[in-house]
């Protein structure tokens, strides 16, 4: 069965440090979210992908954050410089039809 | 806009009694609803969603769920559970759009089932 992939599983960083995160959605599916999960909270959204385009980065911290899908297929968020506050589990989901969104398995972040 | 209310932060309960999750929601749009899993450290994994048609949906590992639309709830029930159902629990809600829109998800209620 097809999965999402996302890598790395966990990262420790310091503060300041740049941060990156890859996820490979579902073969044909040509929306990508990448949620945000602080710990006792539900996920939120940071951006959303149809093919290569933003949707919905409303809630993305833009001094800090980036997010790219070049081709419309993988896809990289990135944090410069990492601060405490942003230690969290990163979600991938992606979708093809309708709203079942499918889950990678998420980055852990842990900013020291 | 929409937001996902979920009634109870924890629901401790024995093993092979039945269990229910509340879940609320509100939105001036129909929306599509769902709920989701999460096992410690891992991603969320879908239960069931309600997408249109019967109000009673039912979902994998013996989950069900009614849609109420009236009292804009959308609670999640188990007849008996077991210790593997120990887990965090999501409720969401999306908007109905063709391309798939964003989930609103709710802030969780950890379910801990005991011997």
């Amino acid at each position: 069965e097809a999965e999402v992939a996302q890598s790395p599983r966990y990262k420790i960083t310091e503060k300041s440090q740049a941060v990156a995160f890859w996820c490979d959605p579902i073969s044909g599916h040509a929306t990508l979210y990448w949620y945000r999960q602080i710990l006792g909270q539900g996920p939120e959204l940071l951006v959303q992908f149809q093919d290569e385009s933003v949707v919905d980065d409303s809630q993305l911290p833009k001094d800090r954050f980036s997010a790219e899908r070049l081709k419309g297929v993988d896809s990289t968020l990135k944090i410069q410089p990492a601060e405490l506050g942003d230690s969290a589990m990163y979600l991938c989901a992606s979708n093809r039809v309708g709203n079942e969104q499918f889950f990678g398995p998420g980055t852990r972040l842990t900013v020291l | 806009a929409q937001s996902v209310t979920q009634l109870d932060s924890q629901v401790p309960v024995f093993e092979e009694a039945p269990v229910e999750l509340r879940c609320n929601y509100s939105s001036s749009v129909s929306v599509y609803l769902f709920w989701y899993v999460q096992y410690p450290n891992q991603g969320l994994q879908l239960l069931l969603k309600y997408l249109s048609g019967s109000t009673l949906v039912k979902g994998i590992n013996g989950f069900e769920a009614e849609f109420n639309k009236s009292q804009t709830s959308f609670h999640l029930r188990k007849p008996s559970v077991h210790i593997s159902d120990t887990a965090e629990y999501f409720c969401a809600v999306s908007d109905q759009t063709l391309e798939g829109g964003k989930l609103i998800f709710g802030q969780g209620t950890e379910l801990s089932v005991k011997p």
